[in-house]
């Protein structure tokens, strides 16, 4: 079973659009939680943390649920610019970065 | 503002060559990681160093293997590259086992 586990899409929204991203882990001793982004033929950036608390960071709200080992990013007010790949990141206990194989999303004009 | 940096960007291999790949960086950060991606695969990890003198296997450490030169520097060697072995490589760093990891601009590497 993978460590981390993401719908590869792709996801086609029209500008404007909400989207939702979502991910589970194996492992519940996981310590850490991120979202990152990368463009393609980039790096992976980071896009944000995510606490237990639920964060957000102006169109994007991230959500963890401890519970039941699952993440959400959700994205409001789609820009073609968002248009990349979005990729689900648990770190576990021994200090290791565990990645989905990530999403994929165009934002359409 | 350097961050990670990874040479060289690209580089073509003959089966059987071997190369180095060298990665810095200057953020002071205790733990390296290197990193190979495939399409459809996802990234996964070849070796990690959690600290100065310390490194470890990942998921897919065969073929390769590292040097931890210093706190800065974090090397990795294909001693006898195969096709097999073309691939994306991404270096990162870590402060803690808590923070983020910061990715070097990331090595194409292609294997003939």
């Amino acid at each position: 079973r993978k460590e981390v586990e993401q719908d590869p899409g792709p996801f086609n929204v029209p500008e404007g659009a909400t989207v939702a991203f979502n991910c589970t882990y194996s492992n519940s001793a996981s310590q850490s939680f991120f979202w990152y982004r990368q463009d393609c033929r980039k790096e992976p950036k980071l896009l944000m943390s995510v606490y237990s608390s639920g964060n957000e960071d102006g169109r994007f709200t991230a959500q963890l649920n401890r519970a039941s080992q699952y993440i959400s990013l959700l994205i409001r007010d789609s820009k073609l610019s968002d248009s990349a790949t979005y990729l689900c990141v648990v770190k576990g206990s021994g200090n290791q970065f565990y990645f989905g194989t990530g999403t994929s999303l165009t934002v359409i004009p | 503002n350097a961050g990670v940096t990874q040479t060289p960007k690209f580089q073509v291999l003959k089966t059987g060559q071997s190369m180095t790949l060298q990665c810095a960086q200057d953020m002071n950060h205790n733990s390296m990681y290197w990193y190979r991606q495939d399409p459809g695969m996802g990234l996964r990890l070849i070796y990690y160093s959690a600290s100065e003198g310390t490194t470890d296997k990942g998921e897919v450490p065969n073929g390769y293997n590292v040097s931890r030169l210093n706190k800065r520097e974090f090397s990795l060697r294909l001693e006898s590259a195969a096709p097999s072995q073309t691939s994306v490589y991404f270096c990162a760093s870590s402060e803690s086992k808590y923070t983020e990891a910061f990715f070097g601009q990331g090595t194409r590497l292609t294997v003939v």
